[in-house]
C-alpha cells in the first residue's frame, strides 16, 4: 500500500529534551515536506527537500531541523523544543507538482 | 503575507444543499491550484485540482470553478452529505515549488 508513516503518532516531551519525528514513504517520491497545523492558522510549511541531499526552509523553520540522506526518510529534528512547539505535525511527499500524499500526523506537546 | 485567502471559516449546510467555499490568490505566476479534504484525526487528503488553462472542472459531486482575471477559484459541492463533513483546503503553488495553503474551512452538513 502506497503510503506515508510518521512515528511516534503521539508524544509529549519536556522544553529543552531533543526529539526526532520520522518520517517514510514507499512511493519513491523525490519530493518531501513538514507542515504543522494550528487551529486558526490552517497548514505552515516547515521544511522541504526536492530530492536527496537538497532541503530547504519553508515558512516556519525556527526550532526545526531536517535532514535527506535517502529518498524515502525525512526526519524532523526538533534540538531543543519549546511550548510554542506544540502542534499537529504533517509529513507529506509527492512526484511532481501539488499532488502531495500526506501521513497521518504526530500530534506533539511540549510542556 | 498570505497568499491564498480562503473564506468562510466554517458553513453549516443542510444535507442535499450545494456547499460553496471561496479562495483568492495574488501571485499571479502560480499555475496549480488544489482542493484538500481533512477528517478529524487524519492527514489531509488530495480531493480536486484545476489548472489556469481551464475555467472548471468537475469530478462527481465536486467541482472546481476558476476565474483567473478575478485571482479567485472555488469549490461547489453538490448534494451535499454528511460524509462530506470535513476541513477543506484550498492551495496554490508555481511551477514546481512549494504549496501554500488556505487557513481551512469547517464544513458541517446536517442530516
Amino acid at each position: 500500500e502506497a503510503q506515508v508513516t510518521q512515528n511516534p503518532r503521539y508524544l509529549i516531551t519536556v522544553t529543552g529534551k531533543k526529539l526526532t519525528v520520522t518520517c517514510s514513504q514507499n512511493m519513491n517520491h523525490e519530493y518531501m515536506s513538514w507542515y504543522r497545523q494550528d487551529p486558526g492558522l490552517g497548514l505552515r510549511q516547515i521544511y522541504y527537500s526536492m530530492n536527496v541531499e537538497v532541503t530547504d526552509k519553508g515558512d516556519v523553520p525556527e526550532g526545526y531541523k531536517v535532514s535527506r540522506k535517502e529518498k524515502r526518510n525525512f526526519p524532523l529534528i526538533l534540538e531543543s523544543p519549546s511550548p510554542n512547539q506544540t502542534s499537529l505535525y504533517f509529513c507529506a511527499s509527492s512526484l511532481g507538482q501539488g499532488g502531495l500524499y500526506f501521513g497521518p500526523g504526530t500530534r506533539l506537546t511540549v510542556t | 503575507q498570505q497568499q491564498v485567502k480562503q473564506s468562510p471559516q466554517s458553513l453549516i449546510v443542510q444535507k442535499g444543499g450545494i456547499s460553496i467555499i471561496n479562495c483568492a490568490y495574488e501571485n499571479t505566476a502560480f499555475d496549480y491550484f488544489p482542493w484538500y479534504q481533512q477528517f478529524p484525526g487524519k492527514g489531509p487528503a488530495l480531493l480536486i485540482a484545476i489548472r489556469p488553462d481551464v475555467s472548471e472542472k468537475k469530478e462527481g459531486r465536486f467541482t472546481i470553478s476558476f476565474n483567473k482575471s478575478a485571482k479567485q477559484f472555488s469549490l461547489h459541492i453538490m448534494d451535499s452529505q454528511p460524509g462530506d463533513s470535513a476541513t477543506y483546503f484550498c492551495a496554490a503553488s508555481l511551477r514546481y515549488s512549494t504549496l501554500t495553503f488556505g487557513k481551512g474551512t469547517m464544513l458541517l452538513v446536517s442530516p
